[in-house]
């Protein structure tokens, strides 16, 4: 079946570090990609998202390119700040499944350093 | 806005006990999912809701583990005969359509389960 798999943590970096999460998916179909971030004390929320091929999604100075024929999507992040520890999940959506539900990779928790 | 809340924060039960877990969608989103989440894992998908109706229940692990969604918005989850391989944490979240290429889906809190 569809799945995700991440680099493992903890990767703990210093202030203003460039930063690299590795991800890597299974999927039969093409899916759309996700990165969720969950700060400590609080919920999941989306961070970015690319739905096609060479898409690049960006937010919060991260990003994340689709690349299909390697089945990655790496999230980047060239100065990494004390406010960016937090655990970090790559997700795909299964394009056999019109409901968007969502394949989850096992998390890469970040500390960073001042 | 409120965002998607759910009750209890916590809830710590006993072996063989019944659990019931809610989810308050945000206003107006017409899909919602249930998902469970293991201690140092990604969460695991168990359900999704497209207004009332259970549209894929493929990740329930066994017939113990039931929801519903009986008017469109709040959602319970709930557990018979509770084990302690179900302690997890129990996240819900919501999202505005069921366009798996577009939706943004919002997580709430999560529910920390524990079976002594």
């Amino acid at each position: 079946g569809d799945s995700v798999t991440q680099m493992e943590g903890p990767v703990t970096l210093s202030e203003e570090a460039f930063l690299t999460i590795n991800c890597t998916y299974t999927a039969t179909g093409y899916p759309s990609l996700f990165w969720y971030v969950q700060y400590p004390g609080e919920g999941l929320q989306l961070l970015l998202k690319a739905t096609k091929a060479d898409d690049k999604g960006s937010n919060k100075g991260f990003e994340a390119t689709y690349r299909k024929e390697t089945t990655s999507f790496h999230l980047e992040k060239g100065s990494v700040q004390v406010s960016d520890s937090a655990v970090y999940f790559c997700a795909l959506s299964d394009p056999y499944n019109q409901g968007g539900k969502l394949i989850f990779g096992q998390g890469t928790e970040l500390s960073v350093k001042p | 806005g409120a965002g998607v809340s759910q009750t209890p924060s916590n809830k710590v039960t006993e072996k063989g006990k019944y659990v019931e877990l809610r989810c308050d969608p945000i206003s107006g989103h017409t899909a919602l999912y249930w998902y469970r989440q293991s201690l140092g894992q990604g969460p695991e998908f168990l359900i999704y809701f497209q207004g009332t109706g259970a549209a894929d229940d493929s990740g329930l692990p066994n017939d113990r583990f039931f929801a519903v969604r009986p008017e469109g918005s709040v959602s319970t989850l709930k557990i018979q005969r509770t084990e302690r391989g179900d302690s997890a944490v129990y996240l819900c979240a919501s999202s505005t359509s069921g366009n798996f290429r577009t939706n943004e889906q919002f997580f709430g809190p999560g529910t920390r389960l524990t079976v002594l």
